[in-house]
């Protein structure tokens, strides 16, 4: 079975610019998590969709946000990026059930230049 | 209160030791438990889940948990230099309905 599937790797934007991050996650996983990690850091949740719709969300501002797709695929967007959102932004899927795990993408690493 | 406590470390031990990982969490009804570890610059992989009171034994990782006490550890047998890296616990919140995770304790081990 494939594993979470993040695109693009590695991403360079300028101040100011805005940023598209994909996730893919594992098939029949309907809960998509995505994470920001600067280095150093714990994960900082960001947001949780299942189904389409937002279950969760963290603590960031409202220039980060995100959307799911029918077939469980996940995009997430920065908006007006500043210096501080360099970052390994890491995706995460799992079943819908307690008991299971997440599992983790590699991650898109996002340089603000 | 945290939701998840853990030592940020750095835990440095010889190799051939037992490394041995805290993790206190706030959600007394909480069922599941999950050790996570990541090495720089990567991403998180499970290592380790388990649900029940008591130990959890694969390979050299032993994970343990007490719920009545809201703490779950994690032992490294005969530690390596390739287990260096930072470990998290996780645990399911029910009231959020999402996995919590700690902050990560980063364990060393020296030749």
């Amino acid at each position: 079975k494939a594993g979470v599937t993040q695109t693009p790797r590695y991403l360079i934007k300028t101040r100011g610019q805005q940023v598209t991050l994909s996730c893919s996650p594992i098939s029949g996983h309907r809960s998509v998590s995505w994470y920001q990690q600067t280095p150093g850091q714990g994960l900082q949740f960001l947001f949780e969709y299942f189904s389409e719709t937002q279950r969760n969300k963290g603590n960031f501002p409202g220039r980060f946000s995100g959307r799911q797709f029918s077939n469980s695929r996940s995009e997430m967007n920065v908006s007006t990026l500043e210096l501080g959102d360099s970052a390994l932004y890491l995706c995460a899927s799992r079943p819908n059930r307690e008991d299971q795990p997440q599992h983790f993408g590699d991650g898109t690493r996002l340089s603000i230049l | 209160q945290k939701e998840v406590e853990q030592n940020s470390g750095p835990l440095s031990v010889p190799e051939g030791a037992i490394a041995s990982l805290n993790c206190t969490y706030s959600d007394r009804g909480s069922q599941s438990f999950f050790w996570y570890r990541q090495y720089s610059g990567k991403s998180p992989e499970l290592i380790m889940s388990i649900y029940s009171n008591g130990d959890k034994e694969d390979g050299r990782f032993t994970a343990q948990l007490n719920k009545a006490s809201q703490y779950v550890s994690l032992l490294i047998r005969d530690s390596q230099p390739s287990d260096s890296a930072t470990y998290l616990c996780a645990w399911f919140s029910g009231g959020y309905n999402k996995l919590i995770f700690g902050a990560g304790t980063r364990l060393a081990v020296h030749p």
